[in-house]
């Protein structure tokens, strides 16, 4: 899994597989989470988010799940695809400092055939 | 169609010479930043702005300026580019407090030698 401001760690998950992607956040005072995927040569592109008075919230494929007791967030993808292939990054806001986003650097999922 | 506009998509430059990277959005979103990204890090946030007129630095201003003349328009502007700003540069608006789902331009790649 990756942590806010780390390294790039990688993720190979084979096609059809259930995907987890992990998160470490440090501010207890973040309210607001938001998962991006970004492919070569693109700008990210947003796949779930989450507010800190959620646990769990799912989307098409994806679910995200909120742990504020270890302040771990991690993105769950179902029956992963080729396209799935990208980074994965996520991202925290915290009420104390407004407009600010703070962004991890991501994980690399490869999915394999 | 509801998008983020970088300009240019590739820039090369020398040092010194002043350049301004344009963005625009077409969402009547009121905030509006721009970030740097760097192989193994995250998204740095370099300026925000929370409306027109109203700019603040991100985590690593230094050597940049921006402008909020129009809801619109939110330009990054180098006055004296230096080497150590050649990076990935992507501009993002979102409609602000309350609904903070940020979205990205395709990116700026810009090399200064």
């Amino acid at each position: 899994g990756e942590s806010v401001g780390l390294h790039l760690p990688t993720l190979s998950v084979q096609e059809g597989d259930n995907s987890i992607i992990n998160c470490a956040y440090s501010n207890s005072a973040s309210d607001y989470f938001i998962w991006y995927k970004q492919e070569s040569g693109k700008g990210p592109q947003f796949i779930i988010d989450i507010r800190s008075n959620m646990d769990k919230r799912q989307g098409q494929r994806v679910t995200v799940l909120l742990n504020k007791t270890v302040k771990h967030l991690s993105l769950q993808i179902a029956a992963t695809q080729p396209g799935d292939s990208a980074v994965y990054f996520c991202a925290e806001k915290s009420t104390d400092s407004w407009g600010k986003f703070q962004f991890g650097a991501g994980t690399q999922v490869v999915v394999t055939p | 169609e509801a998008q983020v506009t970088q300009n240019p998509r590739y820039l090369i430059t020398v040092t010194g010479k002043k350049l301004t990277v344009t963005c625009s959005q077409n969402m009547n979103h009121e905030y509006m930043s721009w970030y740097r990204q760097d192989p193994g890090l995250g998204l740095r946030q370099i300026y925000y702005s929370m409306n027109v007129e109203v700019t603040d630095k991100g985590d690593v201003p230094e050597g940049y300026k921006v402008s909020r003349k129009e809801k619109r328009n939110f330009p990054l502007i180098l006055e004296s580019p230096s080497p150590n700003q050649t990076s990935l540069y992507f501009c993002a608006s979102s409609f602000g407090r309350g609904n903070e789902k940020l979205f990205f331009g395709s990116g700026t790649q810009l090399s200064v030698l």
